[in-house]
């Protein structure tokens, strides 16, 4: 049974600040990763997705890298802004099958960016 | 216009009762989700439709009933709603179940969730 693992469960770091959030899970048989952002009272936003053959993914300040391997990911901000603070949440993807889908999530890693 | 709709955002009821959260997608997603958030955040898939046919369903009470009557729409009902029922509910679509193979970062889309209170 895939468990996802989230470190820290909270972060708070002063506004600029370069960050590194981790995500470990126990059963490296994948399809990819994906790290979402959830904000209160909202739903959840994808940011980035890791399929299983890749070692890293970049969107703007943000880049989260996989070592299927060793069952980690890590999602690195850069220069940190109030505006990133956020639950952010790490999910793994079964492998492809044709039941469908399914994630496998952490439980999360809440983060503050104070001004 | 938003792309996966839930409805009601908040519920609060009592112990025993009957009651239902619809979800819509507007984006001409195959597969639809429900997953539920509880208190210590973790979510956990609960059913999965694909074009209106059932392939995930995940050790869930008979209690909680999915309903999917075209493939941009899938209900949740729940029956006789228990006080470890209380937690949001999110509603995903993606594009098909092998929507995997896609890549970029939205494979999944999700709703803002409905916050279910059992007294």
């Amino acid at each position: 049974k895939q468990e996802v693992t989230q470190i820290p469960a909270a972060l708070s770091v002063p506004e600029g600040e370069n960050l590194v959030l981790n995500c470990s899970f126990t059963d490296s048989a994948i399809y990819n990763l994906q790290w979402f952002r959830q904000d209160p009272g909202k739903g959840l936003t994808s940011l980035l997705l890791i399929q299983s053959s890749q070692r890293e993914q970049t969107s703007g300040r943000l880049n989260a890298s996989l070592d299927k391997s060793s069952g980690r990911s890590t999602l690195y901000i850069a220069a940190s802004q109030p505006g990133d603070s956020a639950t952010y949440l790490c999910a793994v993807g079964r492998q492809w099958e044709t039941s469908g889908s399914r994630l496998t999530f952490g439980e999360g890693t809440q983060l503050t960016v104070n001004p | 216009d938003t792309a996966v709709s839930q409805t009601p955002k908040y519920l609060v009821t009592q112990m025993g009762n009957d009651k239902s959260i619809k979800c819509e997608q507007n984006l001409g997603h195959d597969t639809m989700y429900w997953y539920k958030q509880d208190s210590k955040k973790f979510l956990k898939i609960m059913f999965s439709y694909n074009n209106k046919e059932l392939i995930i369903n995940e050790t869930v009470p008979n209690r909680f009933s999915p309903k999917s009557p075209d493939k941009a729409h899938l209900n949740l009902h729940i029956n006789s709603l228990e006080l470890g029922d209380s937690a949001v509910y999110f509603c995903a679509s993606s594009p098909r179940a092998s929507g995997w193979a896609l890549s970029g970062a939205n494979v999944l889309t999700f709703g803002a969730g409905s916050r279910l209170t059992v007294l």
